[in-house]
């Protein structure tokens, strides 16, 4: 079964450094979105591409975060620098442009100390 | 503004006990999705809707879908512990391809 793949599973880092999450969605899901999910909250959506492009990146903290989909394909998100409250599980999420296919990968979870 | 409300946010109860949860949206929509979390996992797909009086089911869960009431409700039947997690809906629109998310129900079958 297809599946989004995300990596690393886990990541610890300090304040004040860079870290940065990566996502492979399935193959032929133009659609990709990232989730930030604070414990104990449903997931809030960070960015979401088409293709290469941004579609919604309103919630996207710009001052330290970033998202890329160069090619269209595979995705990074940094944060730079990190705060304390940036501690939450990240999640990427893909689906075909209508929207149907929409799956999860295993998440990143991100704690800054 | 878009809402997903779902209620209870807890919920705990006895094994062999039916309980239904509810997820109420603010605005039209043309999928609605059932997820279940686990404890430090992502969320796992059980239930897509996508039309007015769809009713889905697997296993002890049965989902359902009223899109003129705005309303989503995940029935379990006879609960049993493995089915402790936290349940979330989220609300789906066509246009954009958005998602937005309920504020979940963590759920708590006691033997």
């Amino acid at each position: 079964e297809a599946e989004v793949a995300q990596s690393p599973r886990y990541k610890i880092t300090e304040k004040s450094q860079a870290v940065a999450f990566w996502c492979d969605p399935i193959s032929g899901h133009a659609t990709l979105y990232w989730y930030r999910q604070i414990l104990g909250q449903g997931p809030e959506l960070l960015v979401q591409f088409q293709d290469e492009s941004v579609v919604d990146d309103s919630q996207l903290p710009k001052d330290r975060f970033s998202a890329e989909r160069l090619k269209g394909v595979d995705s990074t998100l940094k944060i730079q620098p990190a705060e304390l409250g940036d501690s939450a599980m990240y999640l990427c999420a893909s689906s075909l442009p209508s929207g149907n296919g929409y799956t999860f990968g295993s998440g990143t979870r991100l704690t800054v100390v | 503004e878009l809402k997903v409300e779902q209620n209870p946010l807890f919920l705990s109860m006895q094994e062999g006990k039916n309980y239904t949860i509810y997820c109420n949206y603010s605005t039209t929509s043309d999928r609605l999705y059932w997820y279940r979390q686990d404890p430090g996992k992502s969320l796992e797909s059980l239930f897509v809707l996508l039309s007015n009086g769809a009713v889905k089911q697997e296993g002890r869960l049965m989902a359902s879908l009223d899109t003129k009431a705005r309303l989503s409700t995940l029935h379990i039947t006879a609960a049993v512990h493995d089915l402790s997690a936290t349940y979330f809906c989220a609300v789906g629109y066509h246009t954009g391809n958005q998602f937005y998310f309920g504020t979940g129900t963590s759920l708590t079958v006691i033997p």
